[in-house]
């Protein structure tokens, strides 16, 4: 069974400090697609990132980067210096190759940057 | 890039009314889209799965005749809450595929506030 585990609930910082959310998932698939997503107060999900995982080079856009490392299962998403408009819930996902790219989501981790 | 569209946005009806959310790919085919519920401070659980031109598949625990949903053409997937009641007021995304691709976009949210 597949399974997404955001650990923390709630995180906060104050602004310019360097924050990760931590993703872990499961599955029994040998290929699958990991996703980040960032929920505004609005309500619309922002797309981040989509990794498959075959890829496990870290990637790096602007203040963000992502950690994906198969041995321990983990997705994680890291701000450097964050901002007041970093706040947000995120949401980590998977979605598993046999199932036509439907997703399953963590229960998000609200971040709340202070300035 | 590509977008999908959800209509409403928001909707407030009274108890016992039935209500009908629309979901759009605005400039790509959508083969599939599927359908997502979340209350508030949770995750996004996923409803169903429209398929264009058959039935739904719907997940474990939705009714589906209370939630029904019709996929008629390749750009527009419907789902109509029947009979609504407050414990139905919820945001619903949707989100689409493009045939030939496996990216997936999601709409808006439509948030349903029953009286």
């Amino acid at each position: 069974a597949q399974k997404v585990t955001q650990a923390q609930t709630e995180i906060s910082v104050v602004e310019k400090e360097d924050v990760t959310l931590d993703c872990v998932y499961e599955t029994r698939d040998t290929t699958y697609y990991l996703f980040w997503y960032k929920q505004p107060p609005s309500g619309e999900l922002v797309f981040l990132i989509r990794r498959n995982s075959f890829d496990e080079q870290n990637e790096i856009s602007g203040r963000y980067s992502w950690n994906f490392q198969k041995s321990t299962s983990s997705f994680n998403f890291t701000i450097t210096a964050s901002q007041v408009v970093d706040s947000a819930v995120y949401f980590c996902a998977l979605s598993e190759n046999n199932q036509g790219g439907k997703l399953i989501f963590g229960q998000g981790t609200e971040l709340s940057v202070k300035p | 890039g590509a977008v999908v569209s959800q209509h409403p946005s928001r909707v407030i009806c009274k108890s016992g009314t039935s209500v009908k959310i629309e979901c759009r790919s605005l400039d790509f085919q959508a083969t599939t889209m599927f359908w997502y519920r979340q209350f508030p401070k949770k995750s996004l659980m996923l409803m169903a799965t429209s398929n264009e031109g058959s039935k739904a598949t719907y997940e474990q625990g939705v009714e589906k005749d209370k939630f029904l949903i019709n996929h008629a053409s390749l750009t527009l997937s419907t789902l109509t809450v029947t009979s609504a009641h407050p414990e139905d007021s919820s945001f619903y995304i949707c989100s689409a595929r493009p045939r030939l691709t496996g990216e997936l976009f999601f709409g808006e949210g439509s948030r349903l506030t029953v009286l």
